[in-house]
């Protein structure tokens, strides 16, 4: 079973700039996730879906983030303008479902690292 | 107070020792409680969860959550230097309060 991809792995930009990170989850799952893990932080989550609809975007800084997931499979996260505080590993996982015990059993990705300079 | 505290470590000891790594929370409505395993640029990957107080064990690996005074530990016995990782406790309150929530991670190095 393929696992949940990303892309880039790694990205640097300058303050200001845009950037756009895609995800494509385990094959079935209904439930994904994207996550920002500071350096020395666990994962905070930023959006979760459930097929392509939102299911909870309240951490989400929406004047500088944004996040769709096309015909309820791939997820693409962008910031615009990227800030310092921004760099982080911008994790995707998706997960079965969205409710109950299977909520838990959450796959992630290898993430994109994210630099702001 | 954060909701979750975890001693970011690092952590060393050496192969075949026991290992224990400790969380504490203060939310009470929490009722699910994961480890997950982070290796180096990788992903987190759930190693176990378990609901509600109680022990869990699976091969060399061993959950425990003590409800009463908010406290949740893993246990690793016999570690192998393939253990090295930095260990991530999770957890949520389930139903409409679903979202998970992680410690800081406590990172571990086995020594060979």
């Amino acid at each position: 079973e393929a696992g949940v991809a990303q892309s880039p792995r790694y990205k640097i930009i300058e303050k200001r700039q845009s950037v756009a990170f895609w995800c494509n989850p385990i094959s079935g799952h209904a439930t994904l996730y994207w996550y920002q893990q500071i350096l020395g932080q666990g994962p905070k989550l930023l959006i979760q879906f459930q097929n392509n609809g939102v299911v909870d975007d309240s951490q989400l800084p929406k004047d500088r983030f944004s996040a769709e997931r096309l015909k309820g499979v791939d997820s693409t996260l962008k910031i615009q303008p990227a800030k310092l505080e921004d760099s982080a590993v911008y994790l995707c996982a998706s997960s079965l479902a969205g409710s109950g015990v299977l909520l838990y059993e959450q796959y992630f990705g290898p993430g994109t690292r994210l630099t702001v300079t | 107070q954060k909701e979750v505290e975890q001693d970011p470590g690092p952590l060393s000891v050496p192969e075949g020792a026991i290992v224990s790594l400790n969380c504490t929370y203060s939310n009470s409505a929490f009722q699910y409680f994961m480890w997950y395993r982070q290796y180096s640029r990788k992903g987190p990957e759930l190693l176990m969860y378990t609901y509600s107080s109680g022990n869990k064990e699976d091969g060399r690996f061993t959950a425990q959550v003590d409800k009463s005074s908010k406290y949740i530990s893993l246990f690793i016995r016999d570690s192998q230097p393939s253990d090295s990782a930095t260990y991530l406790c999770a957890m949520s309150g389930g139903g409409s309060n679903y979202k998970l929530t992680f410690g800081k991670g406590t990172l571990l190095t086995v020594n060979p």
